[in-house]
């Protein structure tokens, strides 16, 4: 168990809807970091914040925001949902820099 | 330029024998150079990691190689186990404020008992 826990587990949900995905970091951690999972794309880094601040952004679609509150937990917004945004969502947190603790990820399924 | 390249894809080792990943980069930049091993189902775990100014880093029955001036890096996983069948991911940090890490395409690992 890395202490990163990840909300929900899975979603299911309908093309052109939009959804919340859920981080909350390792205690006294204050980097989160997203990124998706997929087959064809493997894992990609979409976006970070340190401390409620955007630190970087990488291959992360308009249609994509995150943030992060000041209880340090994130959230990933996702909406006008196509069907290729199927993949698994994964947060990961850090005190030092690279040291990433992954938490166990969300499984969206778009339909 | 931001590609880890890694090989190879999959691989089948016997119980007991070596298993061994390898990864390539070209930015020099990179300083930070993690491995994680993912199970079915599961978030990717940091397995261990080296940077550039060490050539070799060993935590039990795994061992980073480092070669800087060949920008390549392996994964060696002594006395191979069963258990360790999954899918491991070399990754690269880049010198910025964020140290996001890029990450190579995955070696599914099948240890056969």
């Amino acid at each position: 168990d890395s202490g990163v826990t990840q909300t929900p587990k899975h979603l299911i949900t309908a093309t052109g809807q939009r959804v919340t995905l859920r981080c909350s970091p390792r205690s006294g951690d204050l980097s989160v970091y997203w990124y998706q999972q997929s087959l064809d794309q493997g894992l990609q880094f979409l976006i970070q914040y340190y401390n409620g601040e955007e630190r970087a952004k990488g291959n992360i679609l308009e249609r994509f925001s995150a943030q992060q509150f000041p209880d340090l937990h994130s959230e990933l917004n996702l909406s006008s949902l196509e069907l290729g945004d199927s993949a698994l969502y994964f947060c990961a947190s850090s005190v030092a820099e690279g040291e990433q603790y992954f938490g166990p990820g969300t499984r969206l399924t778009v339909t | 330029q931001q590609q880890v390249k890694q090989s190879p894809q999959s691989l089948i080792v016997q119980k007991g024998g070596i298993s061994i990943i390898n990864c390539a980069y070209e930015n020099t930049a990179f300083d930070y150079f993690p491995w994680y091993q993912q199970f079915p189902g599961k978030g990717p775990a940091l397995l261990i990691a080296i940077r550039p100014d060490v050539s070799e880093k060993k935590e039990g029955r795994f061992t980073i190689s480092f070669n800087k001036s060949a920008k390549q890096f392996s994964l060696h996983i002594m006395d191979s186990q069963p258990g360790d069948s999954a899918t491991y991911f070399c990754a690269a940090s880049l010198v910025d404020s964020s140290y996001k890490l890029i990450f190579g395409s995955g070696t599914r690992l099948l240890v056969r008992p």
